[in-house]
Formats: C-alpha cells, sequence, structure tokens
C-alpha cells in the first residue's frame, strides 16, 4: 500500500535551517509528482512547492521562494525540503503528498511533521 | 489564482444536505478538487476535476462548476462527515481555500 514518511521536523530558532525528508513506498516513485503543503496552527492548508517526477520541474509558493529548496533521490525514493532562513510565520505542520498520475490532486499525504520556528 | 470558500463554518443536521461553494478569482476551467480534513489527521481527496468521485469515496458527496464558481454537494450528512473540507486548484500552480468547517447539529 502506498505510505509517505515524514521526518526531520522540530524546534528551530528564528534563521535557522531544516531539511525534512519524505520516504516513499508501495508505489513506482520515479512515476509520479510530489507536493509539499503546510497548514499553520488553526490555519487552512498552504501549498508550499512542487516537483516532477524527474526533477526537472519545480515550483514554489511566494512565501518560501529563495528560502526553501525541494528535491528528490529517486532511487532512494524519497522526497525533501531544505528550508533556510526559518521565520516564525514557516511554523507548521508539513506534510508531503503524492500528486496523482496525469491527474496532479494530492491522491496520498503523509501524517505530517511539526515544524516550531521560536526563539 | 485566490480560491474563496464560502461559508466559513456552517452547523446541519443529519440527513441534510450541505453546500459549500468555492469561487476563483479568474478562471481555471475544472482543475479543482475538493478535500475532508478531520482534527490531527492528513486531508483526503474526495472529488477531483470539479466533478470526478475519488475511489472509495461515498456517493454522497459530489461535485460541480466550471471556470471561477465550484460547489461541493453532500446530499445527505452523515455523523462521519464532521469535518473541514478544502479546494485546490491546479489551474496555475496550486492554491488553497481557507477551508469550511462542517458540525453536526
Amino acid at each position: 500500500q502506498v505510505q509517505l514518511v515524514e521526518s526531520g521536523g522540530g524546534l528551530v530558532k528564528p534563521g535557522g535551517s531544516l531539511r525534512l525528508s519524505c520516504a516513499a513506498s508501495g508505489f513506482t516513485f520515479s512515476d509520479y509528482y510530489m507536493s509539499w503543503i503546510r497548514q499553520a496552527p488553526g490555519k487552512g492548508l498552504e501549498w508550499v512547492s512542487y516537483i516532477s517526477n524527474s526533477g526537472g520541474t519545480i515550483y514554489y509558493a511566494d512565501s518560501v521562494k529563495g528560502r526553501f529548496t525541494v528535491s528528490r533521490d529517486n532511487a532512494k525514493n524519497s522526497l525533501y525540503l531544505q528550508m533556510n532562513s526559518l521565520r516564525a510565520e514557516d511554523t507548521a505542520v508539513y506534510y508531503c503528498a503524492r500528486e496523482g498520475y496525469q491527474t496532479y490532486y494530492l491522491d496520498y499525504w503523509g501524517q505530517g511533521t511539526l515544524v516550531t520556528v521560536s526563539s | 489564482i485566490q480560491l474563496t470558500q464560502s461559508p466559513s463554518s456552517l452547523s446541519a443536521s443529519v440527513g441534510d444536505r450541505v453546500t459549500i461553494t468555492c469561487r476563483a478569482s479568474q478562471g481555471i476551467s475544472n482543475f479543482i478538487g475538493w478535500y475532508q480534513q478531520k482534527p490531527g489527521k492528513a486531508p483526503k481527496l474526495l472529488i477531483y476535476a470539479a466533478s470526478t468521485l475519488q475511489s472509495g469515496v461515498p456517493s454522497r458527496f459530489s461535485g460541480s462548476g466550471s471556470g471561477t464558481d465550484f460547489t461541493l454537494t453532500i446530499s445527505s450528512l452523515q455523523p462521519e462527515d464532521s469535518a473541514t473540507y478544502h479546494c485546490q486548484q491546479l489551474n496555475s500552480y496550486r492554491t488553497f481555500g481557507q477551508g469550511t468547517k462542517v458540525e453536526i447539529k
């Protein structure tokens, strides 16, 4: 069965960095686009970034552009989000999600990992 | 592209017909999906391409619309439908609406 497991969240000071990972299993990872989505406490969902199956196409939300970098390692079935220059407003649960094959809707989600940016 | 959902929250009785609206700031054809999220859980895809029911989703859920105005309808509200519902557009990058919380009276 499809599984997505995020890791790497935690407490970090403003201006600091963190790298999130998402381990995928149960499907051919290299066939699928992947996305990162976040949800601040008590707030709605915010799309952060997506990466094509080959990694050749990448987009970011304006709120993270220039600070966050998404990447993937298809040999390791893993997705990553490098977060630099973190701000208090980046505090959120971060989800990785699979975009459906040729539909691009988010058909499987991980359980999320909490990132807290605070001094 | 901005998505505006209405209402922000609603309370309805079991068996009621519930409709949630999502309006896009510009035309997005039918590139919209709907997700259900229960507290402490990841969202779940209900409907994609405006009106296509995701596999395994009960048929009481339906979606409609094209262009800028879209609706998610629950034909007969069940206790397990208490959740927050989010719309998402794919026409230009990706954007979510702010969510609609559905409570059972």
